[in-house]
């Protein structure tokens, strides 16, 4: 069955980084896109990246442009996000989710438990 | 304007249909889209219910029940997510999300309640 395990959420002061990881198995990883979807605390869904399932073709929400930089390990079933200059609006419930299908831009299909991030000083 | 409009709430009977909407901002074009749902029930992920293109182009998620259907109303530039013979299971969160603009963008969602 298929599974994704997050990672390396925490507690980080303002300014800060982390980098968070997911493990996927289950299923061919080369050929899904992966995403990161994250929710504050109450608050609804956000989508934050997205990377093709051979690395080449990434986008990235307006709000963690040039901060955040998702990135994946074909080899490892892995996907990352490298958090950069964080601040308390990134405080978040952040979940790793594989593509629905196959093929450019399709939307979360199957999602993590997700990694909680709490930016305070 | 938000480029997705959802209720906030909903409620509805058990046994009884719900349509969720989700309106796309004026000047997008409901039917250039395809619409996804999904579930989210507290202290759980989210989870995917399906896609929706056109009947001849859409995705129900695996192991959802076939009384989650979509479809869309040009009339109101919205993607609909009907749900029939409501069950109290399906209370929750639901989302809407379209591929805009080079991202991924999520409605407000609505919250569910059968009683």
């Amino acid at each position: 069955q298929v599974q994704l395990v997050e990672s390396g959420g925490g507690v980080v002061q303002p300014g800060r980084s982390l980098r968070l990881s997911c493990v996927a198995s289950g299923f061919t990883f080369v050929s899904y896109g992966m995403h990161w979807v994250r929710q504050a605390p109450g608050k609804g869904l956000e989508w934050v990246a997205i990377i093709s399932y051979d690395g080449r073709h990434i986008s990235y929400a307006d709000s963690v442009k040039g901060r955040f930089t998702i990135s994946r390990d074909n080899s490892r079933n892995t996907v990352f996000l490298q958090m950069d200059k964080l601040s308390a609006d990134d405080t978040a419930v952040y979940y790793c989710a594989k593509a629905a299908s196959v093929g450019a831009n399709r939307g979360p299909g199957f999602w993590g438990q997700g990694a909680l991030v709490t930016v305070s000083s | 304007q938000a480029v997705l409009t959802q209720p906030s709430s909903l409620s509805a009977s058990p046994g009884a249909s719900a349509s969720l909407t989700c309106t796309l901002r004026t000047g997008i074009n409901v039917d250039a889209y395809t619409i996804y749902w999904y579930q989210q029930k507290p202290g759980s992920p989210p989870q995917y219910l399906l896609r929706y293109q056109s009947e001849a182009d859409k995705q129900q998620g695996s192991g959802v029940p076939s009384r989650f259907s979509g479809s869309k109303d040009a009339s109101t530039n919205a993607g609909v997510l009907l749900i029939s013979g409501l069950q109290s299971e399906d209370e929750g969160d639901y989302y809407c999300m379209i591929w805009h603009n080079s991202a991924m963008v999520f409605g407000g969602g609505t919250k569910l309640t059968v009683l």
